[in-house]
């Protein structure tokens, strides 16, 4: 599985657009690059996945350079609720369908 | 929303004790997993589950755990005989489809366990 780098922590305001880059330089052909948030003593959730190009969802976009050697979550007009741990997942189709989870970034919005 | 549930939602328990921990996945999901978080740490993948067989397990995932299907509904965890370090916030998830095309797993509330 490819190894991902994320920022440690990152502090925002709220109202900011918040964008959080992954770096998985051994990123694979097919691998999918997925986004997962936690908030504390909770179960991960699933935000955005993609494979190349751009994503958006009602929660968040996906951006990803046609290298696929990174990839940024960005976060629109982001609230004290948003405060959280962002999680890159990179893997292939290959895997049974266990997620490595890394160390994540924290997020912490202020008002 | 369809969602995952977990219970207990804490159990304590002694060192040397046998805990099943319980999970309900999506009712239409056919991948089952448990995940651990010890306090502070990664979450780290125990075991996956599909057609009524372990799919796929992790180092941590000793023979001190299993898994089990008891029913259409339910999908448990079991540590035969608890250890200090297993004490963790332990998460259930389900997904419908293999990872690789959609990497969408449901996670639960999780349990946390505390072995004393």
């Amino acid at each position: 599985l490819a190894k991902t780098t994320q920022p440690i922590s990152m502090d925002s305001y709220e109202g900011q657009e918040v964008n959080i880059t992954c770096s998985h330089n051994n990123i694979a052909t097919n691998d999918y690059i997925t986004w997962y948030q936690q908030f504390p003593s909770q179960g991960p959730r699933f935000i955005i996945q993609g494979y190349k190009t751009k994503v958006t969802n009602e929660v968040a976009s996906l951006f990803i350079p046609a290298d696929r050697k990174s990839s940024t979550l960005s976060l629109p007009r982001v609230s004290l609720s948003d405060t959280a741990v962002y999680y890159c997942l990179v893997g292939d189709g290959g895997s049974q369908g266990n997620l490595i989870f890394g160390k994540g970034t924290k997020l912490s919005v202020k008002p | 929303e369809p969602e995952v549930t977990q219970t207990p939602s804490h159990q304590v328990t002694q060192m040397g004790q046998e805990v099943i921990l319980r999970c309900v996945p999506i009712s239409n999901h056919l991948y089952f997993y448990w995940y651990r978080q010890i306090l502070g740490q990664k979450v780290e993948f125990l075991v996956s589950f599909y057609n009524n067989e372990i799919s796929e397990k992790s180092e941590i995932f000793d023979d001190q755990f299993s898994v089990e299907r008891p029913d259409g509904s339910n999908f448990t965890l079991k540590i035969r005989s608890t250890k200090l370090e297993d004490s963790a916030m332990y998460f259930c998830a389900s997904s419908d489809v293999r990872w690789g095309t959609h990497y969408e797993q449901y996670f639960g509330p999780g349990t946390r366990l505390t072995v004393t």
